[in-house]
């Protein structure tokens, strides 16, 4: 079975700072990974994806993903936050073999502040 | 709402009512499903379906009962409400022809069960 683990709850964050969020998964089968951004009282939006080739997968509003098999991690990172990214963040995993079921971590809210 | 409609967005409902959440889609995407958010768990897929008159379990299937008799619909059926069902549903739909795409997400569908 798959798993994945995203370890902060939270990440209060200032303006224009770099921020890094975290997520492990766990899977004995190769998977496909995902990050998703769910801004307040709205459904889920895909961030960005890892399906195959380059590790460092980029995506939308500036957000980007490093893929590190040996390390079994996922982390979504971005340069430069602004206010409007203050949202919670979702990784989620997919077997290759099945790949339209979704596994989520327990997300992470991200909380930028002036 | 990336082509996926949910209704109701809200609704209150007593302990052992019945009730049939929809969700359509504007596309002709084989693959729908069924996620459950709850506070600090992420999302868990309820049931799932591979096209019309093909659904199956997922996570956390209990209470709960599909069917999809059209492609474009697929709704959520609770037969005897219970307050561990109270939650936000999300409906989502494959992007795509194949089968590694990313899901897309309704907005969802607020539910409190009294």
């Amino acid at each position: 079975a798959q798993s994945v683990t995203q370890l902060d709850s939270q990440v209060p964050v200032f303006e224009e700072a770099p921020v890094e969020l975290r997520c492990n998964y766990s899977s004995s089968v190769s998977v496909y990974l995902f990050w998703y951004v769910q801004y307040p009282n709205q459904g889920l939006q895909l961030l960005l994806k890892y399906l195959s080739g380059s590790t460092l997968v980029k995506g939308i509003n500036g957000f980007e993903a490093e893929f590190n098999k040996s390390q079994t991690s996922f982390h979504l990172r971005k340069p430069s936050v602004h206010i409007s990214d203050t949202a919670e963040y979702f990784c989620a995993v997919t077997r290759m073999d099945s790949s339209y079921k979704l596994i989520f971590g327990s997300g992470t809210r991200l909380l930028v502040r002036p | 709402n990336a082509g996926v409609t949910q209704t109701p967005k809200f609704q209150v409902l007593k302990t052992g009512q019945s009730m049939t959440l929809q969700c359509a889609q504007d596309m002709n995407h084989e693959y729908m499903s069924w996620y459950r958010q709850d506070p600090g768990m992420g999302l868990r897929l309820i049931h799932y379906s591979v096209g019309a008159g093909i659904t199956d379990q997922g996570e956390v299937p209990n209470g709960y009962n599909v069917s999809r008799s059209t492609t474009e619909d697929f709704p959520l059926r609770l037969l005897s409400a219970a307050p561990s069902q109270t939650s936000v549903y999300f409906c989502a739909r494959e992007t795509g022809g194949r089968s590694n795409q990313p899901q897309h997400f309704g907005d969802g569908t607020r539910l409190s069960i009294l």
